[in-house]
């Protein structure tokens, strides 16, 4: 089984400043891992994931997202965000042999103000 | 690609009533998923179909709840003698068993039981 933990429920930031969302992850397994972002009333879009390779993965919307399996982390970044950056992002996990659904945390809320 | 569409947008019902949420997932995907979504929280896996196949279900898939996909295509997720605690919005999702990892998600039902 898979858990994920989302470590701040809101984090509020100001335009162009820069952002990291982080999670942390338990699995007894290799795991696959993924951000997705929820707007008001919307389904979840994805904005990158990691499936094996460089530990650097780069999304939509100018975010990215670094995998240290050291630490079980994948926490999401972005250099200068916008307003537009204000949703829920949810981190993801999802183990390569044991089932195909995804474990999602409680989610960061995300609000840019300006 | 039209994406995911679920129907209807939004439900509400009295307690004790049935309801019936319908899903139809991009039309090359042979995977379909439905999550749960209480306010505040992550989605929560229920259950997911491999074409018409049901290969998982969730402990959270009481009695009350069941779901369908007779034909690989479409499926519907029914939930009997509704109680308050059913209410949230309820996602469904789909991909294709060659594509690792990410599931493309609809907008959701948001189920109100009153």
């Amino acid at each position: 089984a898979q858990s994920v933990t989302q470590l701040d429920s809101q984090v509020p930031v100001f335009e162009e400043a820069p952002v990291e969302l982080r999670c942390n992850y338990s699995s007894s397994v290799s795991v696959y891992l993924f951000w997705y972002v929820q707007y008001p009333n919307q389904g979840l879009q994805l904005l990158l994931k990691y499936l094996s390779g460089s530990t650097l993965v780069k999304g939509i919307n100018g975010f990215e997202a670094e995998f240290n399996k050291s630490q079980t982390s994948f926490h999401l970044r972005k250099p200068s965000v916008h307003i537009s950056d204000t949703a829920e992002y949810f981190c993801a996990v999802r183990g390569k042999t044991s089932g195909s659904r995804l474990t999602f945390g409680e989610g960061t809320q995300l609000t840019v103000n300006p | 690609d039209t994406g995911v569409s679920q129907d209807p947008r939004h439900k509400i019902t009295k307690r004790g009533q049935n309801v019936t949420f319908r899903c139809d997932p991009i039309s090359e995907h042979n995977r379909l998923y439905w999550y749960r979504q209480t306010l505040g929280q992550g989605p929560e896996f229920l259950t997911y179909f491999q074409n018409e196949a049901q290969l998982e279900k969730s402990r959270l898939l009481s009695d009350r709840f069941s779901a369908e996909r007779p034909k690989g295509s479409f499926s519907t997720l029914e939930i009997q003698r509704t109680e308050q605690g059913d209410s949230a919005m309820y996602l469904c999702a789909s991909t294709h068993a060659e594509l690792v990892g990410e599931q493309y998600f609809g907008p959701g039902t948001r189920l109100t039981v009153t």
